[in-house]
């Protein structure tokens, strides 16, 4: 059965302070890794799609990367803005249905 | 704005009722995907249509059901409803059934008392 497994739960960061988020992944054939980014009471917000190892992706402050077990979030010099749920979601080969890990709740303080 | 529409934003019932949640997919998508969200279970996927279809079914309850009409929005029925089907309920859309990214609605506040 395909899993996911984000790490750390909560991160707490200083403005400006670069961190990395972890997503841990098992899954039968990766048709596509998924990031997310969830506002509280909102629906999750799509942020990138990786497919294969070695492929990278930015968005501003934010940039997904892709091995063969895990994908990071790294996020650059974070703004206060830039708090919220991140959630890593798979796809297998055959399945229709994404697999989310609980996700990282990332809060920066100004 | 994901161009995803979910109604109603919340709904507050009773145990043993049933309710409908409607959700109308991006212009455009033929793929509508039902989740549901917990403080304890995270985003499950519940069931998902593709053009009028039923394409997979996920961890979704016999007292569950969902369809989706000719016009592709979708409706979900919940019924004999109990205390722990208070969620979030989410309906997502793209454009196939295979690897595209799916774009979430605001999200149904189903509160059962």
């Amino acid at each position: 059965e395909d899993q996911v497994t984000q790490s750390p739960e909560a991160l707490r960061l200083q403005e400006g302070e670069s961190s990395s988020l972890n997503c841990s992944y098992t899954v039968s054939g990766l048709r596509g890794l998924f990031w997310y980014r969830q506002d509280p009471g909102k629906g999750p917000e799509f942020l990138f799609t990786l497919y294969s190892a070695g492929e990278e992706k930015e968005k501003e402050r934010l940039k997904a990367t892709l091995t063969k077990k895990e994908s990071f979030l790294h996020i650059t010099a974070p703004k206060p803005e830039d708090s919220a749920t991140y959630l890593c979601a798979v796809q297998g080969t055959g399945a229709q249905k994404l697999v989310f890990g609980q996700g990282t709740r990332l809060t920066i303080n100004p | 704005d994901s161009g995803v529409t979910q109604t109603p934003k919340h709904l507050i019932t009773a145990t043993g009722q049933r309710v409908t949640l409607r959700c109308s997919p991006r212009s455009g998508d033929l793929s509508v995907y039902w989740y549901q969200q917990s403080l304890d279970q995270g985003l499950q996927f519940l069931i998902q249509y593709y053009n009028g279809e039923e394409r997979a079914k996920g961890n979704i309850l016999e007292r569950f059901s969902a369809q989706q009409f000719p016009d592709l929005h979708s409706e979900l029925n919940l019924s004999s409803l109990e205390l722990g089907d208070s969620a979030l309920y989410f309906c997502a859309s793209s454009p196939r059934t295979t690897t595209y990214e799916q774009y979430f609605g605001p999200g149904t506040r189903l509160t059962v008392t």
